[in-house]
């Protein structure tokens, strides 16, 4: 079955870049949409954005201008990027599939997130 | 953004009992909702789509109805391995938008 796994750096600094990687395994990455979703810790959920795989994406506007989100699919990866990063970035930050019917906004596959915290 | 009011916050109820929990949209959102649970630890379990449709592999113990602004949730038999904190999403709109959040504990 399908498998998400996320991968980074656990600790950054204040301005930093956050640079995460999501791999694919156990199923194809084409014909999906894949979104990062974060939960601050005792929070709840927000959507930060999505990327098809064909590159095309969307972003929340509460962060449009500080994320990518990009896609490789030969590597079967997923990567968020977040520029200058705050304490407020601190979080769970976990990949997620979109369901195939594209009707329906749901998410059917979630990694087992990553933890991210910024701190000086 | 449309905004998801969950409520009640957090509930604490017996095995066996029936549980309800509310999600009201800030705007009509007809049936563009969806349910997960979440496990202490683990990431969010997708249950319900289009407000009452069970995912496949769902117990039939979840449901859901409403459309428009109310939304409701309900585990018709509780049992103790449903633990965990409820979330509804909505999918009318991008930025795709969550509920608060329902943490059902076991009295």
């Amino acid at each position: 079955q399908v498998q998400l796994q996320e991968s980074g750096p656990g600790l950054l600094k204040p301005s930093e870049t956050l640079s995460l990687t999501c791999t694919v395994s156990g199923g194809s990455i084409s014909g999906f949409y894949w979104s990062w979703i974060r939960q601050p810790p005792g929070k709840g959920l927000e959507w930060i954005g999505y990327v098809h795989y064909s590159g095309s994406t969307n972003y929340n506007p509460s962060l449009r201008s500080r994320v990518t989100i990009s896609v490789d699919t030969s590597k079967k990866r997923l990567s968020l990027k977040l520029n200058s990063v705050t304490a407020a970035d601190t979080a769970l930050y976990y990949c997620a599939r979109r369901v195939v019917d594209t009707d329906i906004g749901a998410f059917d596959i979630w990694g087992q997130g990553t933890k991210v915290a910024v701190s000086s | 953004d449309i905004q998801l009011t969950q409520s009640p916050s957090s509930l604490s109820a017996s095995v066996g009992d029936r549980v309800t929990i509310t999600c009201q949209a800030s705007q009509d959102i007809s049936t563009f909702l969806n349910w997960y649970q979440q496990k202490p630890g683990k990431a969010p379990k997708f249950l319900i789509y289009d407000a009452s449709n069970l995912e496949t592999g769902v117990p039939s113990r979840f449901s859901g109805s409403g459309s428009g602004t109310d939304f409701t949730f309900t585990i018709s038999s509780l049992q103790p391995e449903d633990i965990g904190t409820y979330f509804c999403q909505q999918y009318d709109g991008l930025p795709f938008t969550f509920g608060g959040g329902t943490k059902v504990e076991i009295k």
